[in-house]
């Protein structure tokens, strides 16, 4: 049960695209189709934003969309906006009813 | 609406025991699978354990194996954890969550928290 990868830090400017990338292995990731991803905010709960690795939920805008190729699944926030700015967390099931989580990045909108 | 209220943290010295509890109201509680996320305070999330619906599938991570002890109470729309022989280490903000379905696959709704404190 090792954390999934992430890069510690991205950023970009308003209206720019920014992508973050979650590695994990064969026996995570890359044996199913369950990653998801996690916004949050400082002081505040995490929230989902993507499950099943490509689906979102009601309400989450449609500039957030997820991808997964092999081990890595992908986070894409396309017209960043100045709330984007938080710790994006990935999260895949791990098999025999275990998760894996992402050690977690932290998005800056310049 | 989905409400989830974590309870029964504190401060605790290392080797003792400790029990969380979650009570959640806005939904149908013994169709949705459950878990324990924790996170210390600056640091990422780490999950802890999962339990399924009917209580048949159960989870944990490596780091708490032995120690801890999901269960729920679908009468009473609880969930609970059992902490024992707690460490230094497990001094964290613990977060109950709701999954999507009615196994351990996708932690959905999330409560606010309730601190475990775990020194000497």
């Amino acid at each position: 049960q090792s954390a999934l990868t992430q890069p510690r830090s991205v950023s970009g400017s308003p209206g720019q695209s920014v992508t973050i990338a979650c590695t994990g292995t064969s026996s995570d990731v890359g044996g199913y189709n369950y990653v998801s991803w996690y916004q949050q905010h400082p002081g505040k709960a995490p929230k989902l934003m993507i499950y099943d690795v490509s689906k979102r939920p009601s309400g989450v805008p449609d500039r957030f969309s997820g991808s997964k190729s092999g081990n890595t699944a992908s986070l894409t926030i396309s017209g960043l906006q100045a709330e984007d700015e938080a710790d994006y967390y990935c999260c895949s099931y791990a098999g025999r009813y275990t998760e894996v989580f992402g050690g977690g990045t932290r998005l800056t909108v310049l | 609406e989905v409400r989830l209220e974590e309870s029964g943290g504190g401060f605790v010295q290392p080797g003792r025991s400790l029990r969380l509890s979650c009570a959640a109201s806005g939904f149908t509680f013994d169709d949705y699978a459950m878990h324990w996320v924790r996170q210390v305070p600056g640091k990422g999330l780490e999950w802890v354990s999962g339990i399924s619906w009917d209580s048949a599938g159960i989870g944990y991570a490596d780091s708490v194996k032995g120690r801890f002890t999901i269960s729920r109470d679908n009468a009473k729309n609880s969930l609970n954890l059992q902490m024992n022989n707690l460490r230094a280490e497990d001094t964290a903000l613990y977060y109950c969550a709701k999954d999507l379905t009615g196994v351990v696959l996708i932690p959905e709704s999330w409560g606010q928290g309730t601190l475990v404190t775990v020194s000497s």
